[in-house]
Parts: C-alpha cells; structure tokens; sequence
C-alpha cells in the first residue's frame, strides 16, 4: 500500500525567509503524480504545486519549488520569501490509479 | 472554475442514525473521494471511486457506505452514526491526468 509520510508535525519560519517542508512516500509504482495542497483556517484545500514522477525538471509555481527526488522517494517543498499569508496547514499528496493518498500535514506559521 | 459542493457545512446528528454526506461536482470528473480529518492524523481516505456505480475501499472503511449513481454526485452514508465518528468529512474529484480539487468540508457531530 502507498504510504505519505510527513514527520515534521509543526515548522515556523520569520517572514522573507526561506523555509523546507519534507515529506517521503513510499510506492512500488512507476507512474504517478505527487502534490502539495494548502489548507487555511477557512478549511479548504488549495493546490499549491504538482509533480509527474515522468518529468526529472522538479516543479516551480512562484515562491514555490520541489526537490523531487524519485530513487529516494522524497518530495520536499521550498517556500521562498515566505509571508504572513503562508501560515497554514501543508499536506503532500501521492496520486495513482485513482487513488489519492495524504501524509498527516504540517502546520506552518510565518513569525512577522 | 471547478466546483465541488458538499450539502452541509456543518451537521448534528444522534448516535445510532443513518446519515447521508452528498457531494455534487461539476466538471465530469472520473474521479471522487471521500476523506475524513482529524488533528493529528490528515485526511485519511474512507472510499473513492473512479466511475458511476464502481468503488474502492480507501483506508478506513468500516463503518461507512458509499453510492455513485450519476457521475457528478458521489454519497458517504453512514449506516449508523457512532460518536467516534464525529470529524470533518471532505468530498474530492479529479480527473485522470489532474490534480483534486474539494468541496468545503462538512463537521460531522454525533451525540
């Protein structure tokens, strides 16, 4: 069974600093997709970034890039020049054959 | 946009009823999921199903039910309700090739 695994259940980072989220996973699948969803104190999920495990080129939206490493099985994310409205709860996602599967997230709170 | 809207936002209900969490999406997605969240464990997966009438068990099943009669609208039925099933509930669809995109929760109370 795929499995997320996200060990760091809480992060802070000052705002304008840069700050790494981890997360590993563990499948025997070849194809798939990898996620970073946002979930704000509103509660709904917002999609940050994507990853096809296909593509080498790891995966940047904005202030927000990967480090997809494949033979490891780690799929980290990188806010940069972090602000105040990144505070949130994270969660990394692994999607194949339909399925969907999430780590337990990580709270992240952004210090003025 | 896409949209995913789930019936309630916020439902109370007593332990021992049938309870039904609808959820109605918009973009003719193959792809629906129910999840439940609570602090400390994300959102684990209850049931999903990839086309009208199929489904899979997720990783918490029991106690739960599913139906996917239309592929737009996809129902978590809880046969009879336990307080330890008391969470947020969120309802998710995709398409193959595409991220999922989810309704806004329903907090599921049961006394």
């Amino acid at each position: 069974a795929q499995t997320v695994t996200q060990s760091q259940p809480e992060m802070s980072v000052q705002e304008a600093e840069t700050v790494t989220l981890s997360c590993t996973y563990d499948t025997s699948e070849s194809d798939y997709y990898l996620f970073w969803y946002k979930q704000p104190p509103s509660r709904q999920m917002i999609l940050v970034i994507r990853q096809e495990a296909y593509k080498q080129q790891n995966a940047t939206e904005n202030r927000f890039s990967v480090n997809f490493q494949k033979a490891a099985k780690s799929f980290s994310l990188k806010i940069s020049d972090s602000q105040l409205g990144d505070a949130a709860m994270y969660f990394c996602a692994y999607g194949a054959n339909s399925k969907l599967t999430f780590g337990k997230g990580i709270t992240l709170s952004v210090r003025p | 946009d896409v949209k995913v809207t789930q019936s309630s936002r916020y439902l109370v209900k007593r332990t021992g009823e049938k309870v039904f969490l609808e959820c109605v999406q918009d973009m003719d997605h193959e792809n629906m999921f129910w999840y439940r969240q609570d602090p400390g464990l994300g959102l684990r997966l209850i049931y999903f199903s990839y086309d009208v009438k199929m489904k899979e068990k997720g990783d918490i099943p029991e106690g739960y039910s599913v139906s996917r009669e239309k592929k737009e609208r996809f129902s978590l039925i809880l046969e009879s309700a336990s307080t330890n099933q008391t969470s947020m509930y969120l309802c998710a669809s995709s398409s193959i090739y595409t991220e999922a995109f989810f309704g806004q929760g329903t907090r599921l109370t049961v006394v």
